[in-house]
């Protein structure tokens, strides 16, 4: 089965550049949502989308921003890059429009900010 | 105090021993409960799912939710070697139209060969 696909896998960047991180959700999924996990903490919830719109804010710095394109994928954008922003990026999906309420998580995007 | 809360462990349980996990969680009107296993450095995969008070099975897990003691249990017959990773507890609260995830910290299971 399709599963969440998440680019790229690791990304380096240095304090104060911008990241783009992509998420291809489940095909058929209507909700896509974004968590961040810094070491040895559990996934925050960011933000999330539900049929391209944004539906919920969760811990997300200013700094950030993310959309949901007409073909459903999204992207997480990351400005002013800052050390403590080294951690995992999931992006998850869901059918919520089937009252289905389980989300899938994608592989990950490593990021490490130096 | 953590909306989910779970033992941090780490709990350590012979080959072929029953696993408990336990979880509980603050906001009394959430509906959806889930347990997800993540290896170190990978992503959450999603093992269970639970939604009504009682018990609930899939091969060797079973879920165990009780709305009125706001806990919900993972159990885990037969553990494996491959079963030792970190359990994560999620919630869906009950605020407006909120999907988003709220986890527990974790409890990091070790089987034992």
């Amino acid at each position: 089965a399709a599963g969440v696909i998440q680019s790229p896998r690791h990304l380096i960047k240095e304090k104060r550049e911008t990241a783009t991180l992509k998420c291809y959700p489940i095909p058929r999924h209507d909700t896509v949502y974004w968590y961040q996990q810094g070491p040895g903490q559990d996934p925050q919830f960011l933000i999330s989308f539900y049929e391209k719109m944004q539906s919920d804010k969760g811990s997300i710095p200013d700094r950030f921003s993310a959309q949901q394109f007409s073909d459903y994928h999204s992207e997480l954008n990351m400005s002013s890059l800052e050390l403590g922003d080294s951690a995992l990026y999931f992006c998850a999906s869901s059918q919520s429009r089937q009252g289905a309420n389980e989300q899938y998580f994608g592989p990950g995007t490593r990021l490490t900010v130096t | 105090q953590k909306e989910v809360e779970q033992n941090s462990g780490p709990l350590s349980v012979p080959e072929g021993a029953i696993a408990s996990l336990n979880c509980t969680y603050s906001d009394r009107g959430s509906q959806s409960f889930f347990w997800y296993r993540q290896y170190s450095g990978k992503s959450p995969e999603l093992i269970m799912s639970i939604y009504s008070n009682g018990d609930k099975e899939d091969g060797r897990f079973t879920a165990q939710l009780n709305k009125a003691s706001q806990y919900v249990s993972l159990l885990i017959r037969d553990s494996q070697p491959s079963d030792s990773a970190t359990y994560l507890c999620a919630v869906i609260g009950s605020s407006g139209s909120a999907r988003q995830l709220t986890f527990g910290s974790g409890t990091q299971l070790t089987v034992l060969p």
